[in-house]
Formats: structure tokens, sequence, C-alpha cells
């Protein structure tokens, strides 16, 4: 298996413009993890799925922020619109159960100007 | 709900020197523990796990660490440390479904 795979690995965009930031879970991994990472904030955890339904969202940040997971082998993370304060690393992390550890991918470096 | 804490957001040793990175946690339920190591520009890498059973850990280059439930405490050590040691430490929690990370431990490598 390739891994956790996440694109793009670079993001630069214009504050007010929609992101969407992909992931492709380990096949076979029930859990799916987003996660941002800041200096200031270290590693937040945003959202995960289990098979494919979101568990707890209580880490999105706002309204702005949304997560979807349409199928066992593909999520999305969409910030709509964005601003230069979501300019951060964001993770995506898989595991097939839980209490398991986490695979997680290279991440998505997001520069909102 | 379960937490992390990890002390001391930086850490500097000298090569050969005992590495010590602290993390304690916060759980209503037995834990499942984690610690990861982050190079620059890359993605999360396990160094270890406990699970249940025997309470000292061992991983990957060399790094191990104890479980000690009276003191709430996972801490990583290493006995010498190497150039090539230093980069970005992240303790985790985990209770059945969630995964919380602390927010990192930066261990800085000296000649």
């Amino acid at each position: 298996d390739a891994g956790v795979i996440q694109s793009p690995r670079h993001e630069v965009t214009e504050m007010g413009q929609e992101v969407t930031l992909r992931c492709k879970p380990i096949s076979g991994h029930d859990y799916l993890f987003w996660y941002r990472q800041t200096m200031m904030r270290g590693l937040e955890l945003l959202i995960y799925f289990n098979n494919n339904v979101p568990i707890d969202d209580s880490g999105m940040p706002e309204d702005r922020f949304s997560a979807k997971m349409p199928n066992a082998s593909f999520s999305t993370l969409k910030i709509q619109p964005s601003e230069p304060r979501d300019s951060a690393v964001y993770f995506c992390a898989s595991r097939p159960g839980f209490n398991t550890e986490a695979f997680f991918g290279q991440g998505t470096r997001l520069t909102v100007v | 709900a379960q937490s992390v804490t990890q002390l001391g957001s930086h850490v500097s040793v000298s090569e050969g020197a005992l590495v010590l990175l602290r993390c304690n946690y916060s759980s209503s339920v037995p834990p499942y523990l984690f610690w990861y190591v982050q190079y620059p520009n890359q993605g999360l890498q396990l160094l270890l796990k406990y699970t249940t059973g025997a309470t000292l850990v061992k991983g990957i280059n060399g790094f191990e660490a104890e479980f000690k439930k009276s003191e709430t405490s996972f801490h990583l050590t290493k006995p010498s440390a190497h150039m090539s040691d230093a980069a970005e430490y992240f303790c985790a929690v985990s209770t059945f479904q969630k995964l919380v990370f602390g927010t990192g431990t930066r261990l800085l490598v000296s000649p």
C-alpha cells in the first residue's frame, strides 16, 4: 500500500477563495482523521470519521470548514471562504480500528494571502 | 475527555547524552498511548506504542517509554542521543475512537 495520500502538497490561495484538500486513506482502514498543525496550537484534531460517517466534528473551528467522506477511499476538507488565519499544515491520518496506531499522510501546507 | 500534556516545547541535549521527553495524560478509561516523531516537512511516524501488558515499551531507533499508571505518565527516553534524533516528538492518547495529541516537543541535539 502506498500509505495515506494527500493532495495537493502545497496550496497558495487568496483570501476569500474556496480551498479543497484531499485525502486517500489506506485501504481497509475504518477511521480517518483530519488534523491541523500550527506553531501556536500544535496538532489539533478537526474531525474524524468511522466507516465514512462523521463521528466528532467538535474541533472544526467554524462553519467555514466542512469535511466529507463519500466513500471508504476518499475524503475532502473544504474551507470556504478561506482566511489568512487558516494558513497551516493539514494532515490526514487513517487507522484500521479503534485504539490502533494512526498512519499519517505527508500533509498539505496551506497559505492564504 | 482524554488529553495529553507534554512538558517543555523544546529540549536541548548534547550528542551522546540521555534524552528524556515528558508526557502526562488524562483519561477516564485505560488509555492506549503512542509516541510519534516528525522530521521537517514530513508527516508523523510511529516510534512506539503502549496497549496492554508490559509497561516498558521499546520502539524504533533505540527509544523506549514506560507507562506509569500511578503517575499518569508515559515519558520517552533514549540512553544516548544522536544528531539524527533532532526532530519534533508528539505523545498521543487513544480511548476507543478518538486520538488526541500533545503540543509536541522539539528535540535539539548539539555536537
